[in-house]
């Protein structure tokens, strides 16, 4: 167990529909990121949140969207969501900085249909 | 661009020892990073190098050459709980990890 809890661990939405994701970090960490991982494939950076501000982002549309909360969770948002938004979800906390270990959470499977 | 390239599946038996290579091209690199992924689970972090030369942990050790962008995962003693996907992920400013498409290692008996 990391500490980094997600929910739901499950989702079903139609195309053109909007999610909502939540992290909870794990106690002490003070930054947040986004992956999404396709079947097969290696988790793709979405975005990072420390200290509530956006820093950093991959190449994803500004449909995706975030939010960290002053306790440090995390929300991520995908608007008019699309058949190829299916994949697993993750949230990774850390402390700052490119040298410490990011802690994962089990994910959010995401299927649209 | 950035890009990473792993082999896309190793297999090896109980108790041999095994080498996932992992190549690397970027910009802006701090460190590679490895992780282990059983199906349906977490990322679960196994070492880090910043710098060149061997990390060891226990059974697992990684390895970082810069000048070549090569790294490499070692795993010894193999046991069936290690057939895994294994992610070799580099690291840039700020922590952000970007990933390689993953190495699916089978153990068998």
């Amino acid at each position: 167990e990391t500490g980094v809890t997600q929910s739901p661990t499950h989702l079903i939405k139609t195309r053109g529909q909007q999610v909502t994701l939540r992290c909870s970090s794990q106690s002490g960490h003070n930054t947040v990121s986004w992956y999404q991982q396709a079947l097969g494939q290696g988790p793709q950076f979405i975005f990072q949140y420390y200290r509530e501000e956006e820093n950093g982002r991959g190449n994803f549309p500004p449909r995706f969207s975030g939010l960290q909360f002053p306790n440090y969770s995390s929300e991520l948002n995908v608007n008019a969501l699309e058949l190829d938004d299916s994949a697993l979800y993750l949230c990774a906390s850390s402390l700052t900085g490119p040298n410490t270990e990011a802690f994962f959470g089990q994910g959010t499977r995401l299927t649209v249909v | 661009g950035q890009s990473l390239e792993q082999p896309s599946e190793v297999t090896a038996v109980e108790g041999a020892i095994v080498q996932i290579n992992c190549t690397y091209q970027t910009s802006g690199f701090y460190g590679l990073s490895w992780y282990q992924q059983h199906d349906g689970g977490a990322p679960t972090f196994l070492s880090y190098n910043a710098l060149d030369g061997l990390e060891e942990t226990g059974r697992f050790s990684s390895f970082l050459s810069r000048s070549d962008s090569y790294g490499y995962l070692l795993l010894q003693e193999l046991q069936m709980k290690d057939s895994a996907s294994y992610f070799c992920a580099v690291t840039h400013q700020g922590g952000k990890l970007i990933f390689g498409q993953g190495t699916e290692l089978s153990v068998k008996p």
